[in-house]
């Protein structure tokens, strides 16, 4: 069962904020994040593979709450760059854990000047 | 290092014809997936390998669809034949071993099936 991601689009002003969830019903055993650009292929942004955990890259972080089941990415200041849809992967169980992915619907970002 | 190499980017071919889709993953890698991206169902896994042998073919839609990897460095996906409804971006991507690392995407083949 794929993860749920919300919203399912945004549309932010250069230098505002956003997040994306990603929930699921099951077990999150990890959770990947990726940005497409269209017609392009999906670019791994990080990982995150404990409850609790935090990254960041560039201007963009994430967070996991294993007891929530859900993951949360923050475009902070956001760059025109990060236009794009965000997709969040996670494994379906412990045994496929950082093999199989299943990924969310994606979130549509545009940011404008 | 390069990345996952797939061909051809491109496919325009006509109902019923026989479609092959070639993957080279990246060096040192052990897993090998084959996805599947339309508007309506999002990113599909269709098959994954380990070590050359697959693991999960559970997301191939029919026996149309058939998946090799013949070695370490190569796969194929193929329709025979092939339907308007196959059109879609056909991912390959591909991981090393162990839990923390992720999965990475070849820039796709983009099938027209008309």
């Amino acid at each position: 069962q794929q993860p749920v991601q919300s919203p399912q689009a945004v549309i932010l002003r250069e230098g505002e904020d956003a997040v994306i969830n990603c929930s699921s019903s099951k077990a999150l055993y990890s959770v990947h994040w990726y940005r497409q650009k269209h017609g392009e292929a999906p670019v791994f942004l990080m990982i995150l593979l404990k409850g609790g955990e935090q990254k960041g890259h560039e201007k963009i972080s994430a967070s996991f709450n294993e007891k929530k089941q859900q993951s949360s990415l923050y475009l902070t200041a956001s760059q025109l760059s990060y236009s794009g849809t965000y997709f969040c992967g996670t494994p379906e169980t412990l045994k496929a854990a950082g093999n199989k992915l299943t990924f969310g619907g994606g979130t549509r970002v545009l940011v404008k000047p | 290092d390069a990345g996952v190499i797939q061909s051809p980017r491109h496919e325009v071919t006509e109902m019923g014809q026989e479609v092959t889709l070639r993957c080279k993953p990246i060096s040192g890698h052990d897993y090998l997936f084959w996805y599947r991206q339309t508007m309506m169902r999002g990113l599909e896994l269709l098959i994954y390998f380990n070590n050359n042998v697959p693991i999960d073919d559970s997301g191939m839609p029919e026996d149309r669809f058939s998946a090799k990897m013949p070695n370490a460095s190569f796969s194929t996906l193929k329709i025979q034949p092939s339907e308007p409804r196959d059109s879609a971006v056909y991912f390959c991507a591909s991981k090393s071993q162990g839990f923390g690392n992720t999965i990475y995407f070849g820039e796709g083949s983009w099938l027209t099936v008309v």
